[in-house]
C-alpha cells in the first residue's frame, strides 16, 4: 500500500523559507508524478506545482514561479518543496499527492499527470511576525 | 482552463440523490476530470479519475459522468459520512486546475 508521509508543522517569519518534505513508500517513486497543493484556512485547493524525478525537471504554477522549488531525492524516495519569501497569506495547508503513470495500452509509453490518487497528512505553515 | 463547480452548497437528506456539477470553460482532452472529497481537518481524497473511473475502495454509489466540458458527480444515495466538500479538478492541461468546491451539507 502507498504511503505518502509530510514532514510535520512550522511556523515561520514574514520574508523566511520553508522548505516540506513528501516521504513514500510503496510506489515505483521515479516514475510517479508528485503534486503540491496548497489550501488556505477556509478556502479551496490550489496547485503550486509538481515533478516527476524521472525527467527531474518540475512544472510550476505562474503565481509561484520564482518563489517555489520543488525537487525530489531518490536515495530516500523524498520530495521537497522549498517556499522563499513568505508572506503572511502564504498561511495554510501543504498537502504532497501522487498519481502513477499512466501506460498507453497499444504504444506502452507512459504519460504523467498532476491529479493525487494518494495524499499525504497535509503540513500547516503559519507566517507570523 | 477555469473549473466551476455548482451549486456553492448542496443541502440534502441521507437517503437522498445528490448531483454536483463541474463545468470547464475549456473542453477537457481524454475527459481527464478528478473528483475529491474533503472532510474537516482531512486531506483530500480522491474518487473519480478520468470522469469516471473510481478509485479503489471507493463505493459504487459515487458515480462520475459527464465529457468535454461538463461533468457531474452523482451520489445515488446519500450516507451521512458522505457530508463533505467536494471539489473536481482537470489534470490534462498545465497547470491543473481545482473548482472552488461544493459543500454537501445535511438538510
Amino acid at each position: 500500500q502507498i504511503q505518502v508521509v509530510q514532514s510535520g508543522a512550522e511556523v515561520k517569519m514574514p520574508g523566511s523559507s520553508v522548505k516540506v518534505s513528501c516521504k513514500t513508500s510503496g510506489g515505483t517513486f521515479t516514475s510517479d508524478a508528485f503534486s503540491w497543493v496548497r489550501q488556505a484556512p477556509g478556502q479551496g485547493l490550489e496547485w503550486m506545482g509538481g515533478v516527476v524525478p524521472l525527467f527531474r525537471t518540475p512544472n510550476y504554477a505562474q503565481d509561484f514561479q520564482g518563489r517555489v522549488s520543488i525537487t525530489a531525492d531518490e536515495s530516500t524516495n523524498t520530495v521537497y518543496m522549498e517556499l522563499r519569501s513568505l508572506r503572511p497569506e502564504d498561511t495554510a495547508v501543504y498537502y504532497c499527492g501522487r498519481a502513477p503513470p499512466y501506460s498507453d495500452p497499444v504504444s506502452r509509453r507512459l504519460y504523467h499527470y498532476y491529479y493525487m490518487d494518494v495524499w499525504g497528512q497535509g503540513t500547516t505553515v503559519t507566517v507570523s511576525s | 482552463n477555469v473549473m466551476t463547480q455548482s451549486p456553492g452548497t448542496l443541502s440534502l437528506s441521507p437517503g437522498e440523490r445528490a448531483a454536483l456539477s463541474c463545468r470547464a470553460s475549456q473542453s477537457v482532452t481524454h475527459n481527464y476530470v478528478a473528483w475529491y472529497q474533503q472532510k474537516p481537518g482531512q486531506a483530500p481524497r480522491l474518487l473519480i479519475s478520468a470522469a469516471s473511473h473510481r478509485a479503489t475502495g471507493i463505493p459504487d454509489r459515487f458515480i462520475g459522468s459527464g465529457s468535454g466540458t461538463d461533468f457531474t458527480l452523482t451520489i445515488s444515495s446519500l450516507e451521512p459520512e458522505d457530508f463533505a466538500v467536494y471539489y473536481c479538478q482537470q489534470y490534462v492541461t498545465s497547470p491543473p486546475t481545482f473548482g472552488q468546491g461544493t459543500k454537501l451539507e445535511i438538510k
